[in-house]
């Protein structure tokens, strides 16, 4: 079955402790990206990812850092985390097609709570 | 990235014919508009893709005027299951100049029995 998995799907955790999320695809996508989610403030992305090896900052990439060293995994690394990064967290990916609009697929979310 | 203004919630009965409008007045020509929906504590979930005219696909149907400075979604008999968010985004795609998705607040739909 195509997807997107993350793990963990929660997470509690306390100021300080650096944390992983994993997110992995199997469908071949090249594009990868982090999404965060808060009430009122709708989804705001992270960083994303056009293929292995090329990462960009998205609108709140602060404290956040991610690698892409395989096509299917892009990891989210919260090195310390904060109270104010308590949110839920969204990978998606997409596969790069020329001449048309694209289609995201996302994952189930993590939802981290930092104490 | 084209601003795009959406009812915050609707209201309607199971069985009914449902429509959103998304107006999106400075979208640009390269600019695709496409409409995602999420349950709660759930990622997004793509419905349907268009560019001009009309497209129908198994569960939705989006119609976009000449001028495609406004997007009209509409759910067919809709059931208990269609409450949701329901975004409408406007951007060029990944491979033109795009590189985000920018989800508003979305319209909030709840459907009754």
């Amino acid at each position: 079955e195509a997807q997107v998995t993350q793990n963990p799907r929660y997470l509690i955790t306390v100021t300080g402790k650096k944390l992983t999320v994993t997110c992995s695809q199997n469908m071949n996508h090249e594009y990868m990206s982090w999404y965060r989610q808060d009430p009122g403030l709708g989804l705001r992305q992270i960083y994303y990812s056009m293929n292995v090896e090329v990462t960009d900052k998205g609108d709140v990439p602060e404290g956040y850092k991610v690698s892409r060293k395989e096509k299917r995994n892009f990891p989210l690394i919260l090195e310390s985390p904060s109270p104010n990064q308590t949110s839920l967290y969204f990978c998606a990916s997409s596969l790069l097609t020329s001449g048309r609009g694209d289609t995201q697929y996302f994952g189930p979310g993590t939802r981290l709570t930092v104490l | 990235l084209a601003k795009t203004t959406q009812p915050i919630s609707m209201d309607s009965y199971e069985g009914q014919e449902v429509n959103i409008t998304c107006s999106h007045n400075n979208i640009a020509t390269n600019d695709y508009i496409t409409w995602y929906q999420q349950f709660p504590s759930q990622g997004p979930r793509f419905i349907i893709q268009g560019y001009k005219t009309k497209v129908t696909n198994e569960v939705a149907s989006l119609f976009i005027p000449a001028d495609r400075k406004s997007s009209t979604l509409s759910l067919p008999r809709v059931s208990l299951s269609d409450t949701a968010v329901y975004y409408c985004l406007v951007g060029p795609s990944l491979t033109g100049g795009g590189n985000k998705l920018t989800f508003g607040t979305g319209t909030q739909l709840k459907v009754e029995l």
